[in-house]
């Protein structure tokens, strides 16, 4: 049984417009989520994390929401840029047993 | 910048072969674990530690095996490969205690077994 998920399996987005990435999780202990970004061949790169305690965390061009009702949250990234193509994992994992659980990735294209 | 480090990078090697992927951190990291990734497909938890001494089996049933006798030091081992074993092996580490935070990545281990 997947946990987390990302039903998108591929966004092509133009460049300057918004992308936006979603993840869909299905276990409620979950209480922290990442982004990461991922190129071929490379280990993942940390984009931007969230805890549950809180909806919504910005750094510069990514935002991302979490909403805990619905077990969804989104990674935002404005203004595109085609730097940005690579694949986009989610994360989640439970500050009890520490395991991270990943979702099955999204692969980015920012056309210029 | 992360400080944690895999060896070799890129290996091919004949079915039946004993290998061990290398992972060293330099961050005092408590907690570590290895990943398995197929082209295109999801990072799957293979093992992980909360530390020296222990050692727990992931989600993912895997035919390796992992040590950690050392803090800094998580090295995975296959007594004999096959080519099922073809994969990107990633190691990562993180220091949180309480509430959860970065995982830290290593480069990856590309292993092809022919």
């Amino acid at each position: 049984d997947q946990q987390v998920k990302q039903n998108s399996p591929s966004l092509s987005v133009q460049e300057g417009r918004i992308s936006i990435l979603n993840c869909d999780y299905t276990n409620s202990m979950f209480d922290y989520f990442l982004w990461y970004k991922k190129y071929p061949a490379e280990g993942p790169t940390f984009l931007i994390s969230i805890s549950s305690i809180k909806d919504k965390n910005e750094d510069g061009r990514f935002t991302v929401f979490l909403n805990k009702s619905a077990k969804h949250l989104s990674l935002h990234i404005v203004p595109s840029q085609p730097g940005d193509s690579a694949v986009y994992f989610c994360a989640a994992c439970n500050s009890g047993t520490y395991k991270y659980i990943f979702g099955t990735g999204t692969r980015l294209k920012v056309l210029a | 910048e992360a400080d944690i480090y895999q060896t070799p990078r890129y290996l091919v090697i004949g079915t039946g072969k004993k290998i061990t992927l290398e992972c060293s951190q330099t961050m005092g990291h408590d907690k570590m674990y290895w990943y398995q990734q197929d082209p295109g497909m999801e990072l799957h938890l293979i093992h992980y530690s909360y530390g020296v001494n222990s050692t727990e089996k992931g989600d993912l049933s895997s035919e390796s095996t992992v040590s950690r006798i050392r803090t800094e030091h998580f090295p995975l081992t296959l007594e004999s490969a096959r080519p099922s074993h073809t994969s990107q092996y990633l190691c990562a580490s993180s220091g949180a205690s309480g509430i959860a935070g970065e995982l830290f990545f290593g480069e990856g281990s590309r292993l092809t077994v022919l």
